[in-house]
């Protein structure tokens, strides 16, 4: 069984359109994360939820909006789509907050035309 | 804000070398640091984590060290196979509960 767990892991869209990425985990983890791993593979961290509650929130547009139905689960909405949205975003999941190791999912490769 | 950042950024070797990847980090209050490998087009493997007050991580042919006062980390890659080659990833987890990643470095292990 996958750890963690993204869907779909490719996403080719339209300017304009609204899409959303699934991320689900089964490690039992508390706190779970999204990143943006943009064209220069840089990874930088957008998102992160403890136990359904919102804990960081980088500078992102607020077109992209998380969604934490429980602790398993932690989806990202993104409302507008823009070209500049084109990247891989990465799903990671840790036991808690301050210590632990983040485990990552594949990733979904979103590509805006 | 921290700022990691990883030397060299791409490194060729021939199997069966030994080598060590660098990472630095500005700000020393962290929880840890974790260093991760990446395969093209593939997510990101944990590969060793080490908490703030260890010292160093062993697991196989990998070794992790961690200095925190001068803000450095190596890992430490024996007998290098074809296999080792990816992006390795350096991530400091620090006081504001952020893992920030260094911008990595290639391997390519040539047989």
């Amino acid at each position: 069984d996958t750890a963690v767990s993204q869907t779909p892991k490719y996403l080719v869209t339209q300017m304009g359109n609204d899409k959303s990425i699934k991320c689900e985990q089964n490690l039992g983890h508390d706190t779970m994360y999204w990143y943006k791993q943009d064209s220069k593979k840089f990874l930088k961290i957008m998102f992160s939820y403890n136990n359904k509650e919102l804990i960081i929130n980088e500078t992102v547009p607020n077109r992209f909006s998380p969604k934490s139905p429980d602790k398993a689960h932690l989806n990202l909405h993104i409302n507008s789509l823009e070209l500049g949205d084109s990247a891989v975003y990465f799903c990671a999941s840790s036991q808690a907050t301050s210590g632990g190791a983040q485990y990552f999912g594949a990733g979904t490769r979103l590509s805006v035309l | 804000k921290q700022e990691v950042t990883q030397i060299p950024a791409a490194l060729s070797v021939p199997e069966g070398e030994n080598l060590v990847l660098n990472c630095s980090f500005t700000d020393s209050a962290i929880y840890n640091l974790q260093w991760f490998r990446q395969d093209p087009g593939k997510g990101l493997t944990s590969l060793l984590l080490i908490q703030s007050s260890q010292r160093e991580q062993t697991s196989g042919r990998l070794n992790a060290s961690l200095d925190k006062s001068s803000g450095r980390s190596t890992l430490y890659i024996a007998a290098s196979q074809p296999g080792d080659s990816a992006t390795y990833l350096c991530a400091v987890r620090g006081s504001n509960y952020k893992l920030t990643f260094g911008k990595g470095t290639l391997l390519t292990v040539n047989p």
